[in-house]
């Protein structure tokens, strides 16, 4: 059974500072990795996506690894701003006929503090 | 581009009372389909997906089910309402690759 796990659960930095969340899984045979962002009562907003067959992906100050073989992907996040404030979501899809399911972590919860 | 609806996005319900959530996609055809709930402390357990029109899958027993009328709507419902089945349900579609995007979710207390 795929477990995801993210560390640290809470993190708190200032204005500016250039920061990386962490996401380990168990399963190494994914399909796609994603990382979401979710403020407080709303819904999640997908930030990127790796495909198994790649090993970043950036958008704008954003930029998330995948090694596959160890079970991790680093999200860093570059001159963060209080507007980063949010909790940041990993999330995993099975290989194979579970490709349509995420298993997700419990999140990181960051806070920039102005 | 595409959007995804869901309401009510707060509902308030005695238990045993009946349940019906809807979701719909607009932007897009013959999309994969989610419903997630997240509770407090628990993270995020997906509950159903369907593939297309009345192809639904559920991936826990529970008090709840899942119905796919047309491409783009997709309905969580519940005959009588448990004290557990309180929380946040998110429907969510994906596409050829599997990117999942998510809608602004409900929020569900069942008293």
């Amino acid at each position: 059974k795929q477990e995801v796990t993210q560390i640290p659960a809470a993190l708190s930095v200032p204005e500016g500072e250039n920061l990386v969340l962490n996401c380990s899984f168990t399963d190494s045979a994914i399909y796609n990795l994603q990382w979401f962002r979710q403020d407080p009562g709303k819904g999640l907003t997908s930030l990127l996506l790796i495909q198994s067959s790649q090993r970043e992906q950036t958008s704008g100050r954003l930029n998330a690894s995948l090694d596959k073989s160890s079970g991790r992907s680093t999200l860093y996040i570059a001159a963060s701003q209080p507007g980063d404030s949010a909790t940041y979501l990993c999330a995993v899809t099975g290989s194979g006929g579970s490709n349509y399911k995420l298993t997700f972590g419990k999140g990181t919860l960051l806070t920039v503090n102005p | 581009s595409q959007t995804i609806h869901q309401w009510p996005a707060t509902l308030v319900q005695p238990v045993g009372s009946p349940l019906s959530l809807e979701c719909t996609v607009e932007g897009t055809s013959n999309p994969n389909l989610y419903w997630y709930r997240q509770a407090a402390g628990r993270g995020l357990q997906l509950l159903f997906y369907s593939v297309g029109i009345g192809q639904i899958s559920s991936e826990v027993p529970q008090n709840l089910s899942a119905s796919r009328p047309q491409d783009r709507q997709f309905i969580l419902s519940s005959k009588k309402l448990l004290l557990s089945d309180s929380g946040f349900y998110l429907c969510a579609w994906s596409g050829l690759i599997n990117e999942q995007f998510f809608g602004p979710g409900t929020r569900l207390t069942v008293l």
